[in-house]
């Protein structure tokens, strides 16, 4: 069946560092592929998606490149901000059926001053 | 435009007891779908509804129940609950269930403990 693989968190990071969170699927066909954020005590946000290869999701300054040769949607952001400090959710949407996302676990951000 | 809003936004059952969620999806969204995030874990399918009829369901057993209404919004139903029913419940509606291209907008959920 289809499924998400992120990396294990925590990650830590000082402010204006480099960020990268790994993801990659399994999935038959060509799903559409999300980041979500969810930041303490709310609901998920969508923070970026790509439908098709070599597409590139971003939003606030974060990226992600749909790579269909690698089967990955890694999450970068050049520098973060402590406001960027959360929990990322990579999600797939697979074609046809019911339009169900299926998630990863989450990779919690830290984001220190 | 207002968002997707779920009510309660917490609720403490005892083990057995029946719960209902409820969601109002966001305006000119007439596809619902519910989640179950238990804690530090990512959101897993419970199933969608789609102009009031089920569109389909993840693993879960036939104590979780829904409807949908005319007006789109849509309630969660789960009978007999045990304590592994603890988790955040998201409720997430999108425009159209035969488009592939969109995110859905999700809520802010319910936090039902079982004790």
């Amino acid at each position: 069946g289809n499924s998400v693989t992120q990396m294990e968190g925590p990650v830590t990071l000082s402010e204006e560092a480099f960020l990268t969170i790994n993801c990659t699927y399994t999935a038959t066909g060509y799903p559409s592929l999300f980041w979500y954020v969810q930041y303490p005590g709310e609901g998920l946000q969508l923070l970026l998606k790509a439908t098709k290869a070599d597409d590139k999701g971003s939003n606030k300054g974060f990226e992600a490149t749909y790579r269909k040769e690698t089967t990955s949607f890694h999450l970068e952001k050049g520098s973060v901000q402590v406001s960027d400090s959360a929990v990322y959710f990579c999600a797939l949407k697979s074609q046809g059926g019911s339009e169900k996302l299926v998630f990863g676990k989450g990779t919690k951000l830290t984001v220190n001053p | 435009e207002t968002g997707v809003t779920q009510s309660p936004t917490h609720l403490i059952k005892t083990r057995g007891q029946q719960v209902t969620l409820r969601c109002s999806s966001q305006s000119g969204h007439n596809t619902v779908s519910w989640y179950q995030q238990a804690l530090g874990q990512g959101p897993q399918f419970i199933f969608q509804y789609y102009r009031e009829e089920e569109n389909g369901r993840g693993n879960f057993p036939p104590r979780f129940s829904g409807l949908q209404f005319p007006n789109y919004s849509s309630e969660l139903n789960v009978n007999a609950l045990e304590l592994d029913d603890s988790a955040l419940y998201l409720c997430a509606s999108s425009p159209s269930a035969q488009r592939g291209d969109y995110g859905y907008t999700f809520g802010s959920g319910t936090r039902l403990t079982v004790v």
